[in-house]
């Protein structure tokens, strides 16, 4: 069965600091991968995602991710953060050809804290 | 705003008793998930729809059962609820062919 870990449970960092959360999976076939932020209060809203080709794919508020096969990981970067990037980050997967579904599997969340 | 709409978006209700929770897709989008978001399980996938037709079950409970419409909105009905059904219940739509899933506001349910 497909699963999602994600190791650093919750992360405290002061603004301009930069962060890297990572992400495995276990899947021994093609999988999609993605990245969402959940606010305080909100709903999840899509980071970014991969599917296929360049393994380094980018996504909105200046978040990257980097995809490597051979380690089972898609971990989230970004360079420099800020307060406003205060929520919890879940990492997700999907096979695409597993079946009838494409349900998410999604690791148990990241709570990042940035302190002004 | 991910064009997935969610109703209600608070229900508080007594144990035992049933509840209906709404979730209608983007535009065009044939698939409708529903997902729980509770502190002990985390994001747990229950069930998917595609076109009116069910398509996989995850970590539904049997009191739990949902259906798709033909105008491709969906429900998931709870009953008989106890105190640990207590949770965030998103929906989520996605586009045939595209694997990308957009989420809903959800639903908290507080069962007291």
């Amino acid at each position: 069965a497909q699963s999602v870990s994600q190791h650093n449970h919750h992360v405290i960092l002061s603004e301009a600091a930069s962060l890297e959360l990572g992400c495995n999976y276990s899947y021994g076939g093609t999988v999609n991968l993605f990245w969402y932020v959940q606010y305080p209060g909100q709903h999840l809203q899509l980071l970014l995602k991969y599917f296929s080709g360049d393994p380094l794919v980018k996504g909105i508020k200046g978040f990257e991710a980097e995809f490597i096969k051979s380690k089972f990981s898609f971990n989230l970067r970004k360079p420099s953060v800020q307060w406003s990037d205060t929520a919890e980050y879940f990492c997700a997967v999907n096979a695409p050809y597993g079946g009838a579904t494409n349900k998410l599997i999604f690791g148990t969340g990241t709570l990042l804290a940035v302190q002004p | 705003d991910s064009g997935v709409t969610q109703t209600p978006k608070h229900l508080i209700t007594a144990t035992g008793q049933r509840v209906t929770l709404r979730c209608s897709p983007r535009s065009g989008d044939l698939s409708v998930y529903w997902y729980q978001q509770s502190l002990d399980q985390g994001l747990q996938f229950l069930i998917h729809y595609y076109n009116g037709e069910e398509r996989a079950k995850g970590n539904i409970l049997e009191r739990f059962s949902a259906q798709q419409f033909p105008d491709l909105h969906s429900e998931l009905n709870l009953s008989s609820l106890e105190l640990g059904d207590s949770a965030l219940y998103f929906c989520a739509s996605s586009t045939k062919g595209v694997d990308t899933q957009y989420f809903g506001p959800g639903t908290r349910l507080t069962v007291l």
